[in-house]
């Protein structure tokens, strides 16, 4: 299966924008690239996804080489409720089923 | 949010007991996941259904087995529990048919195993 890199940690000030990158050198033209967040005690939380272009919503950008071997989630004004771990994840289909493939996930720090 | 619920959220059991944990949901949707989340290690895939009756491995299968006998439920079972499976575990669920790729999850069981 293909396997995900990200950094153990990041600090970001408030208010400023934050990149988290995402190294996935082995993925496969159908997986598709997610991420989500998970807030201390609870579970895992959606944030974005794309296959090829770029991707933007209301809580983040995602930014997908053009190789798709690595991607870049952007918070465009980190606010201290942002301070999470951030999953880089391929949902991967396999005889026709999906499954998700989680990361170990960056800690991001928010700094008032 | 959505409609998913794990039971226990908490239980302490003896090393060689056989444990069952319940993720339930009313939301229809066919996909469920059972994942382990460790210190260092992410979220790990267990087993995951794409149907009734229908269920295959993730990447941390051993010593766990998994039914799904109704849409709404998918229940993870510990044959014989071990310390190592100490864990907190998250249940999922998704609809991938529908062309929304989201997950959502459960609020977690902790399990100790001593």
């Amino acid at each position: 299966d293909a396997k995900t890199t990200q950094p153990n940690s990041m600090e970001s000030n408030e208010e400023e924008p934050v990149h988290l990158p995402c190294n996935h050198s082995t993925i496969s033209g159908t997986d598709y690239i997610h991420w989500y967040r998970q807030l201390p005690s609870q579970g895992p939380e959606y944030v974005i996804h794309g296959l090829t272009s770029n991707v933007n919503n209301r809580m983040a950008s995602l930014a997908i080489a053009e190789d798709r071997k690595s991607s870049t989630l952007i918070l465009h004004r980190a606010t201290l409720r942002d301070a999470a771990v951030y999953y880089c994840i391929l949902r991967t289909t396999t005889s026709g089923t999906y499954k998700y493939i989680f990361g170990t996930g960056t800690r991001l720090k928010v700094l008032a | 949010d959505a409609g998913i619920t794990q039971s226990p959220r908490h239980k302490v059991t003896e090393t060689g007991t056989p444990v069952t944990l319940r993720c339930h949901q009313t939301e229809n949707h066919r996909y469920m996941y059972w994942y382990r989340q460790d210190p260092g290690h992410g979220l790990r895939l267990i087993h995951y259904s794409y149907g009734v009756k229908d269920t295959d491995k993730g990447e941390v299968s051993d010593g766990y087995s998994v039914s799904r006998s109704k849409t709404e439920d998918f229940l993870l079972t510990l044959e014989s529990a071990t310390s190592s499976q100490t864990s907190v575990y998250f249940c999922a669920i998704s609809e991938p048919v529908t062309g929304w790729n989201e997950q959502f999850f459960g609020p977690g069981t902790r399990l100790t195993v001593l």
